[in-house]
C-alpha cells in the first residue's frame, strides 16, 4: 500500500487567492512526521512545513498552513495569497519514528500560478 | 537551517565510465544520508540509506555494485555510478539528518547525463 498519496497531479491557482494541496498518508505507527517540500525548476528540495503526529495544533509557517486531520489521516497543505514563485512541484512526505530513517514521498503535485 | 551541500550540480560523462556525487553537510553531523533518483515529473525515488561508518541500505532493484554508496564521515557521503549508461542519466540528490533530528535536508541535486 502506498504510504503517501498524492490525488492531485497538476493543480492552476489565481494569484493573490488561496490553494489547498491534499495529503493522505497510511501508517500504523502511533508516532510519526508529516513534512511538504517545495521543489522548483531548479531542482532543490525546499522544506516549507513539519506536523507531528501528536502536535495539537495545525502547523503554520507564514503563508503555509497544514490541515492536519489525524483520524481521516490527512495532511492537506494550504498556501493562502498564492504569488508566481509558487509555481512548483510540491511533494507531502512522512517519517515513521518507530522505524526511523526513511521517508516516504508522494508522487508531488505540480502547482500553477496564474497572473 | 543545516545546509547540505552537493556537487557536482550537473555532469555529462562517456557512457561506460564512472562518475562520483559528493553530499556534505556543513554544519552538522549527518549521521544518516539518504539517495534518491528523480526521473522527470516523477517522485523522489529511494535508492539507499547509509548511516556513518556503516554499509550502505539498498532498495530492492537498486544495483549495489553499480550505485557505490560510501558514508565514511559524520560530514560526507558519496554515491558512485559505475560504467554508466545512458539510462542511468537522472536526477540524483541527497538528503541528510542527524540524530534525534525530525527532518532531512536535501543537497541542490545533480543532474547526470550520460552520452
Amino acid at each position: 500500500a502506498q504510504k503517501i498519496t498524492q490525488t492531485q497531479p497538476g493543480m492552476f491557482v489565481q494569484e493573490k487567492e488561496a490553494v489547498t494541496l491534499d495529503c493522505t498518508y497510511d501508517t500504523s505507527d502511533p508516532s510519526y512526521g508529516l513534512f511538504w517540500y517545495k521543489q522548483p525548476s531548479s531542482g532543490e528540495m525546499i522544506f516549507l512545513i513539519y506536523q507531528g503526529s501528536y502536535d495539537q495544533q495545525n502547523a503554520t509557517e507564514g503563508r503555509y498552513s497544514l490541515n492536519f486531520q489525524k483520524a481521516r489521516k490527512s495532511a492537506n497543505l494550504v498556501i493562502s495569497a498564492s504569488q508566481l514563485g509558487d509555481s512548483a512541484m510540491y511533494f507531502c512526505a512522512m517519517r515513521e519514528v518507530v522505524t526511523g530513517n526513511q521517508f516516504y514521498f508522494g508522487t508531488g503535485t505540480s502547482l500553477t500560478v496564474i497572473p | 537551517g543545516a545546509v547540505v551541500s552537493q556537487h557536482p550540480s550537473w555532469v555529462i560523462c562517456k557512457s561506460g565510465t564512472s562518475v562520483k556525487i559528493e553530499c556534505r553537510s556543513l554544519d552538522f553531523q549527518a549521521t544518516t544520508m539518504f539517495w534518491y533518483r528523480q526521473f522527470p515529473k516523477q517522485s523522489l525515488m529511494l535508492m539507499a540509506t547509509s548511516n556513518e561508518g556503516s554499509k550502505a541500505t539498498y532498495e530492492q532493484g537498486v544495483e549495489k555494485d553499480k550505485f557505490l554508496i560510501n558514508h565514511a564521515s559524520l560530514t560526507l557521503s558519496t554515491l558512485t555510478v559505475t560504467s554508466a549508461h545512458p539510462e542511468d542519466s537522472s536526477f540524483y540528490i541527497c538528503s541528510a539528518s542527524f540524530r534525534g533530528g525530525r527532518q532531512a535536508f536535501f543537497g541542490q541535486g545533480t543532474r547526470l547525463t550520460v552520452v
